[in-house]
C-alpha cells in the first residue's frame, strides 16, 4: 500500500497563476484533509471532506477550492496564487481520527 | 488563547536521558489526544494516542493525560539521537458531528550524543 500520495513534491508559481495539488489514498478512508504548515504557525486546516461527496471549510480556506473526486482522491486548487500562499501543503486521510499524512508539497509563490 | 499550546523549544537532552514534552489545551470538551513526530522535511507521523486520564506506555514512550488540568505530556525514556524531531500535540473536539483536529505548533527536541 502506498498510503497517501501527493503530487507535485515541489512547485514554484508566479503571483496570479493557478494550480491544482493532487492527493490520493489507498486505505479506504472516508475522511480526507488539506493542511498547510508555516514556521511558527503549526498545521492549519484548509478544507476537509468527511466523506465522498462532501467538503467543508477549515480554519484558513480563503484563496483555495477543493474537489473530492471520489473516495480515493481529494484535490486542492489555488485559483490565483499569492505570495501569502507560500507554504508546505499536506494532504491527510483518517479513520476515524488517526491522521495519515502524505509527503507534502512545497509551494513557493513569487 | 491558542487552542493547543506547546513550548517551541528547542528542548535539548543528553542521550540516554528522559525527554519531557508538554502540551495544554483550552477546550474542556476535547476528547482525544495525540502526539505526532515530524522529522525535518518530512510529514508528521502518529506515535501515541491517549483518550482517558492517566498514563499510557508504548515502548520508550509514555503519554500522560490530566483532563482536570487540561494537560497532556509525552515522556521519552532513554532518548536517542534518532528521537531528534519536532513533536506535535493534537487534540480532537466533536464539532457538528465532525471530529475537529487541532494541532499545537510543536516542540523541537534535540538529543545530544
Amino acid at each position: 500500500n502506498a498510503g497517501v500520495t501527493q503530487t507535485p513534491k515541489f512547485q514554484v508559481l508566479k503571483t496570479g497563476q493557478s494550480m491544482t495539488l493532487q492527493c490520493a489514498q489507498d486505505m479506504n478512508h472516508n475522511s480526507m484533509y488539506w493542511y498547510r504548515q508555516d514556521p511558527g504557525m503549526g498545521l492549519r486546516l484548509i478544507y476537509y471532506s468527511a466523506s465522498e461527496g462532501t467538503t467543508d471549510k477549515g480554519e484558513v480556506p480563503n484563496g483555495y477550492n477543493v474537489s473530492r473526486l471520489n473516495k480515493r482522491e481529494f484535490s486542492l486548487r489555488l485559483e490565483s496564487a499569492a505570495p501569502s500562499q507560500t507554504s508546505v501543503y499536506f494532504c491527510a486521510s483518517s479513520e476515524p481520527v488517526h491522521l495519515y499524512f502524505g509527503p507534502g508539497t512545497r509551494l513557493t509563490v513569487t | 488563547q491558542k487552542e493547543v499550546e506547546q513550548n517551541s523549544g528547542p528542548l535539548s537532552v543528553p542521550e540516554g536521558a528522559i525527554a519531557s514534552l508538554n502540551c495544554t489545551y483550552s477546550d474542556r470538551g476535547s476528547q482525544s489526544f495525540f502526539w505526532y513526530r515530524q522529522y525535518s522535511g518530512k510529514s508528521p507521523e502518529l506515535i501515541m494516542s491517549i483518550y482517558s486520564n492517566g498514563d499510557k506506555e508504548d515502548g520508550r514512550f509514555t503519554a500522560q493525560l490530566n483532563k482536570a488540568s487540561q494537560y497532556v505530556s509525552l515522556l521519552i525514556r532513554d532518548s536517542q539521537p534518532s528521537d531528534s524531531a519536532t513533536y506535535l500535540c493534537a487534540v480532537t473536539l466533536n464539532s457538528g458531528g465532525y471530529q475537529k483536529v487541532t494541532f499545537g505548533t510543536g516542540t523541537k527536541l534535540q538529543v545530544i550524543p
